[in-house]
């Protein structure tokens, strides 16, 4: 079983500060997606990573994919209230057949 | 159409009812998903749809029962369930089994 362990679980941080999310596996993956949810809704996918050393930048949100293709880590820079969420990485493992999902990290960004 | 819908939005339901979940997406992803969810937890895979067949079921009870009419719909019939499968039932679709998966909003289940 190809395992994704997510960290931290839980960030409450003030609006401003950057903060940093990691998704670590002993596992080789073949892809990975980072997806941010909000209370009561599904979902949304943010990027995905496939290629070992990525680094993609969607605003102020910047994904790095590990050069083995074992880890990713999720920075956001200046965090609004707006980052509040539940942010989840997932991904496929190399001889896998469904999405692995990690535990989560609940964000919360105060004002 | 970039999105998966799903309805109905939030359904109530008792232990002796018989309900259905509905999907729908209209990108031509060929696999489609049904998950569970639990409040602050990450979404769990219960069936796995690819070309319309059944290729995956996570071990289930039976009183789930997924329905794949055509490429662009998926069902889940719900009856005689328990308060504990309550959650939020997310359906979820991709260009290939293995590719990146979009979500639906979810389904929030109540089962009184």
């Amino acid at each position: 079983t190809q395992l994704l362990e997510q960290s931290p679980q839980f960030l409450s941080i003030q609006e401003g500060e950057n903060l940093t999310v990691y998704c670590n596996s002993s596992s080789v993956f073949s892809s990975l997606q980072w997806y941010r949810q909000e209370p009561g809704e599904g979902p949304v996918l943010l990027v995905t990573v496939v290629t070992g050393g990525e680094v993609k930048k969607l605003k102020r949100l910047t994904f790095q994919f590990g050069d083995a293709r074992k880890d990713s880590s999720l920075h956001i820079t200046a965090a609004q209230t707006g980052d509040t969420g539940l942010y989840l990485c997932a991904g496929v493992g190399e001889y896998g057949n469904k999405l692995v999902f990690g535990a989560g990290t609940i964000l919360r960004v105060k004002s | 159409d970039t999105e998966v819908t799903q309805t109905p939005k939030h359904l109530v339901m008792g232990m002796t009812n018989k309900k259905s979940l509905k999907c729908e997406q209209h990108m031509g992803h060929r696999a489609m998903y049904w998950y569970k969810q639990k409040a602050k937890k990450p979404p769990e895979l219960m069936f796995v749809y690819s070309y319309e067949k059944l290729s995956i079921n996570e071990s289930v009870p039976s009183r789930f029962s997924p329905e794949c009419p055509n490429s662009s719909l998926l069902n889940l019939h719900l009856h005689a369930l328990q308060p504990e499968d309550s959650a939020l039932y997310l359906c979820a679709s991709s260009q290939g089994w293995l590719a990146e998966q979009f979500f639906g909003p979810g389904t929030r289940l109540t089962v009184l």
